[in-house]
């Protein structure tokens, strides 16, 4: 995991806040994937992006998910209102070319919301 | 839709006594199968990437092979540090970059 750098580690929130998790890609990357994974489920895929488009976000929830990853910094996954069942794992990916390369993981951002 | 099924979900073994996980897919074109590792509050640690049937790939104890439909994760002579969560995941060949992840299995070494 080493190279793709995700803060905060832990985040704990109560319900109608918002909650933004960072993500840097290792160094090079210009691919950043985001998935969720809830309790005692599988990672599931949420947005794919490059440096300042989004490619597709097919498993993004349609309200309150937002990601971006500007030509500049970090890219971000925002969560507006949280709710009780957004609490999870947040696992950023990158990798060097996009489909079919090598996709590194993240340590994860842990969401809690109380 | 792409679909991931792994088995067993859970297994244990004593030291040195070897085993394979499986892993079946469906996808519409195999563009890779990936295999990781997770240890608990970690995230996934990349171990393989398999392209075409047929293809293996090893690492210390782990082998990797893959068929059209499946692939096993066979694993040799482990040790306690090779107790994990390992993750098999599929990328299609049409315009979808996601990984879709199987459920895992949980894997327990016993001294």
């Amino acid at each position: 995991n080493a190279g793709v750098m995700q803060n905060p580690r832990h985040l704990v929130r109560r319900r109608g806040q918002e909650a933004r998790l960072r993500c840097s890609p290792m160094k090079g990357h210009s691919h950043v994937y985001w998935y969720r994974q809830l309790p005692e489920e599988g990672l599931k895929f949420m947005v794919y992006l490059q440096k300042e488009n989004i490619i597709d976000e097919s498993g993004m929830p349609k309200e309150r998910f937002s990601a971006e990853f500007p030509k500049e910094g970090p890219s971000i996954l925002r969560i507006q209102q949280v709710v009780r069942g957004d609490s999870a794992a947040y696992f950023c990916a990158s990798s060097l070319r996009g489909p079919g390369n090598t996709i590194y993981f993240g340590e994860g951002s842990w969401l809690t919301v109380v | 839709e792409d679909q991931v099924t792994q088995s067993p979900e859970a297994l244990r073994l004593q030291e040195g006594e070897s085993s394979s996980l499986n892993c079946s897919y469906t996808v519409s074109g195999l563009r890779g199968l990936f295999w990781y590792r997770q240890d608990p509050g970690k995230g996934p640690e990349f171990l393989f990437t398999l392209y075409s049937a047929g293809e293996e790939k090893e690492k210390e104890r782990l082998k990797a092979t893959l068929t059209k439909k499946e692939s096993f994760l066979h694993i040799t002579a482990p040790k306690p540090e090779d107790s994990a969560t390992y993750l098999c995941a599929v990328q299609g060949n049409f315009g979808n970059e996601k990984l879709t992840f199987g459920t895992g299995t949980r894997l327990t070494i016993i001294p």
